[in-house]
């Protein structure tokens, strides 16, 4: 777990600003993924990818955005399209020899 | 796509006890089925898993089990201490090439004194 590194650990926007969270792994794993988490609620997939250069949309896409030019990065953008973007989310990774996913300590936005 | 379903949300138990979660699968082809813990504020980190060739599975105080048939797999955890309370989400995935995880909705338990 300690190898999958996300900034900031608190994120505060303003309404119709976009922000960017960070994830950054040295696990050389070639999965990433994106996790949306509210109070009380499950993960909810926001988007993964499983090389570098491509990635698909999980269940909830709309208002985010992910690049990924290098293995050891998946930046996530929350764009002003997103609602309700509160929340914690959660960075994980995953080598495709093994099926276990390892998850980084999380960025908690809060829009003001 | 995959659906999983987990109950209680909520757990109490004392100290000592044994605490059981259940979660249930919609997708035949799921074939991997791993626990997370959370605690408040931190990252959910992975305590269990198991595969569909296997029918339970322990470490410790902890076990698995499955059920294939019914696309049951319960959570079991034995001698509760207070530091078991966190939160519990069961998840399920098809392996290969770096899958997909569906998370259950999780569950609070919370071991008393």
């Amino acid at each position: 777990d300690g190898g999958i590194t996300q900034s900031p650990k608190y994120l505060f926007r303003k309404e119709g600003q976009n922000v960017t969270l960070s994830c950054e792994q040295n696990l050389n794993h070639d999965a990433m993924y994106w996790y949306r988490q509210d109070p009380g609620q499950g993960l909810r997939l926001i988007y993964y990818s499983q090389i570098v250069n491509d990635f698909q949309k999980g269940d909830i896409a709309e208002g985010y955005s992910v690049s990924r030019e290098k293995k050891e990065s998946f930046p996530l953008t929350v764009t002003s399209a997103q609602k309700n973007p509160t929340a914690f989310y959660l960075c994980a990774s995953q080598s495709w020899s093994t099926d276990t996913q390892y998850f980084g300590p999380g960025t908690r936005l809060t829009v003001l | 796509g995959e659906n999983v379903e987990q109950h209680p949300s909520t757990l109490s138990v004392q100290e000592g006890d044994s605490a059981v979660i259940k979660c249930t699968y919609s997708d035949s082809a799921s074939n991997y089925f791993p626990w997370y813990k959370q605690e408040l504020g931190k990252r959910p980190q992975l305590i269990i898993d198991i595969r569909s060739n296997v029918g339970e599975k322990k470490d410790q105080r902890i076990a698995v089990t499955l059920n294939k048939t019914a696309k049951h797999f319960s959570l079991h955890i034995t001698e509760t201490q207070p530091e078991d309370s966190a939160v519990y989400f069961c998840a399920a995935s098809i392996t290969g090439t770096a899958s997909k995880l569906t998370f259950g909705t999780g569950t609070r338990l919370q071991v008393t004194l």
